[in-house]
């Protein structure tokens, strides 16, 4: 099983509309999450952390159960601009990073 | 520079070689990683540094694979004997070591590398 297993897409949605990324983790001790987005042929770059509490950044939301060992992403009123791959990243208790294999998005006008 | 830098961007070689690519990352920095990322697939750990700590080598998919990290700041990553499959952007990134903000990753762009 790998370490971090997200939703595979690839999603294609209309402007506006809202659309949710899933993503379970496999280590229990593991310490932060986040995610990160990366554009085609482009490095990756922070999105948001994502917080125990869950957390709002714009349109964007994140959520984490840990006793599920799951954490989401969702965004409201999708852009043609929200079009790349999201990756969910998760460190582990010795501070590795793990990333999972990304879920590409599409928004279409 | 401010952000993290890799080189070369783009390396050819030829089957059987020995390449070297090159990290320097964000100054103050201490901990420091290597991913690969082939055409269309996720981020693969390879290496990951912090301080004077022994590296977590647990990702490096063969012996041919090694890397360095030297005075704690710029880091190599080899490759001996080069093989079609280890074409793939090799990704270094780096973040401060703590909670919070402080695990975030900043990524350099990326050494593109093609074996012929």
């Amino acid at each position: 099983r790998k370490e971090v297993e997200q939703d595979p897409g690839p999603f294609n949605v209309p402007e506006g509309a809202t659309v949710a990324f899933n993503c379970t983790y496999s280590n229990s001790a593991s310490q932060s999450f986040f995610w990160y987005r990366q554009d085609c042929r482009k490095e990756p770059k922070l999105l948001m952390s994502v917080y125990s509490s869950g957390n709002e950044d714009g349109r964007f939301t994140a959520q984490l159960n840990r006793a599920s060992q799951y954490i989401s992403l969702l965004i409201r009123d999708s852009k043609l601009s929200d079009s790349a791959t999201y990756l969910c990243v998760v460190k582990g208790e010795r501070g590795d990073m793990r990333f999972g294999a990304g879920t590409r998005l599409t928004v279409k006008p | 520079g401010a952000g993290v830098s890799q080189s070369p961007s783009n390396k050819v070689t030829e089957k059987g070689k020995d390449v070297e690519l090159r990290c320097d990352p964000i100054s103050g920095h201490t901990a420091l990683y290597w991913y690969r990322q082939s055409l269309g697939q996720g981020l693969e750990f390879l290496i990951y540094f912090q301080g004077n700590s022994a590296p977590d080598k647990s990702g490096l998919p063969s012996d041919r694979f090694s890397a360095e990290r030297t005075g704690g700041s710029v880091s190599t990553l080899t490759i001996q004997r080069t093989q079609q499959e280890d074409s793939a952007v090799y990704l270094c990134a780096s973040s401060l070591v703590g909670g919070g903000a402080k695990n975030i990753q900043y990524f350099g762009a990326g050494t593109r590398l093609s074996v012929l």
